[in-house]
């Protein structure tokens, strides 16, 4: 069974570009979080998705960011426009129900220059 | 006021000691706790989960939880330095999705 599989693994953008991190979950996990990770910082929680529903997007900014998870396909992070202070480990985690018990993929380290 | 806070560390203890980790929340709502282990450079990993009041063992970790304290802590014995990790708090209740505190730095010394 494989695990939750994030790519790309590391992306390089410039400012002003967009971002598409996806995360596709463990099979037969319609849960799907987004977490994001500074240095030395804990994992601060942007948005919980079900199939083609979102659940809570209380920690993600308002303007640039958006996240999907369609009924076909992976969920997709997206960060418009990029600036320097989006450089961070970006982690998708998922799980069967909200139990609170997540399994993380290997994270998506995107790098603003 | 964070919603779960932690001491950043980093906890240095000697090999084969007990390590104990400590972690306080601010919403008494909460109701389920867990706690994650993050190897540097690696995802979170779920280690133990506890829901009620009291202590919670499995193999060399135990969790204990005070509900009434707000207080959740981690106890890992026989200290191995493969435990060295950042040990991450997390809580829930309800629908929304798990909160994580800012993690402790364990550091075990051979």
């Amino acid at each position: 069974n494989a695990g939750v599989m994030q790519n790309p693994r590391h992306l390089v953008r410039r400012r002003g570009q967009e971002a598409r991190l996806r995360c596709s979950p463990m099979k037969g996990h319609s849960h799907v979080y987004w977490y994001r990770q500074l240095p030395e910082e804990g994992l601060k929680f942007m948005v919980y998705l079900q199939k083609e529903n979102i659940i809570d997007e209380s920690g993600m900014p308002k303007e640039r960011f958006s996240a999907e998870f369609p009924k076909e396909g992976p969920s997709i992070l997206r960060i418009q426009q990029v600036v320097r202070g989006d450089s961070a480990a970006y982690f998708c985690a998922s799980s069967p129900e909200n139990t609170g018990e997540l399994f993380f993929g290997e994270g998506s380290r995107l790098t603003v220059l | 006021q964070k919603e779960v806070e932690q001491n950043s560390g980093p906890l240095s203890v000697p090999e084969g000691a007990i390590a104990s980790l400590n972690c306080t929340y601010s919403d008494r709502g909460s109701q389920s706790f867990f706690w994650y282990r993050q190897y540097s450079g690696k995802s979170p990993e779920l280690i133990m989960s506890i829901y009620s009041n009291g202590d919670k063992e499995d193999g060399r970790f135990t969790a204990q939880l005070n509900k009434a304290s707000q207080y959740v802590s981690l106890l890992i014995r026989d200290s191995q330095p493969s435990d060295s990790a950042t040990y991450l708090c997390a809580v829930t209740a309800g629908r929304r999705a798990l909160t994580f505190g800012s993690g402790t730095r364990l550091q075990v010394q051979p």
